[in-house]
């Protein structure tokens, strides 16, 4: 069974920093593309950005509002996704989901979020 | 970069056929698979339709998935409403290495 657990959220001040962590099971996370997904409160999904494995190439990209503030990262030793958030401001308030995703585009399995809270 | 664009809400009674629309802003939707997500509240999403008209299994056949290239769009069906549909549906596609997720509509079944 695939299992996804993310963990790290909590309340920061803007201007602050934070990493999630996200801990696989159930699958071959050596193989697996990966993705952040976030909801703000009340509002829709926003896709954070997405990691290919190291055998595709392990490239990363990110969408527009968090690129160059947020880093995604993997440790295929510990089967354990990372989300690096810098200088995060008040809008980065949400639910941060882990994802595996496929080749086509699908967001197949996603792990149950962590609430980052970015306020004074 | 492109939108995908849903109604707010939709409603039916159980029994009957709801069917959602989903307008990419630019670009033809037929250049890139669709994905459909359910989430009920306090839920994560799941995925309903996957590769534009594909069920995973577990998926009930009252869920179907097209594309429309006249229009655009891309439209998620579910037909013999229940109550257990009453959720938030998502149409999400890609381009460019950038992927998009619609604006969402809550489904309510009356």
């Amino acid at each position: 069974e695939v299992q996804l657990v993310e963990s790290g959220g909590g309340l920061v001040k803007p201007g602050g920093s934070l990493r999630l962590s996200c801990a696989a099971s159930g699958f071959t996370f050596s193989n697996a593309w990966m993705s952040w997904v976030r909801q703000a409160p009340g509002k829709g999904l926003e896709w954070v950005g997405r990691i290919k494995s190291k055998t595709d190439g392990g490239t990363t990209d990110y969408a527009a509002p968090v690129k160059g503030r947020f880093t995604i990262s993997r440790d295929d030793s510990k089967n354990t996704l990372y989300l690096q958030m810098n200088s995060l401001k008040t809008e980065d308030t949400a639910v941060y989901y882990c994802t595996t995703m496929v080749v086509s585009g699908n967001f197949d399995y996603w792990g149950q979020g962590t609430l980052v809270t970015v306020s004074s | 970069n492109f939108m995908l664009t849903q109604p707010h809400s939709v409603s039916e009674s159980p029994g009957k056929t709801v069917t959602i629309s989903c307008t990419r802003s630019s670009g033809s939707i037929a250049s890139n698979y669709v994905q459909w997500y359910q989430q009920r509240p306090g839920s994560s999403p799941t995925t309903v339709i996957y590769e534009d008209n594909q069920r995973p299994s577990g998926v009930p056949d009252r869920f179907s998935g097209s594309i429309d290239s006249s229009s655009n769009s891309a439209s998620l069906t579910i037909s013999g409403l229940k109550t257990e549909d009453e959720a938030d549906y998502y149409c999400q596609s890609y381009d460019s290495s950038t992927y998009v997720f619609g604006t969402g509509t809550k489904v309510t079944v009356l």
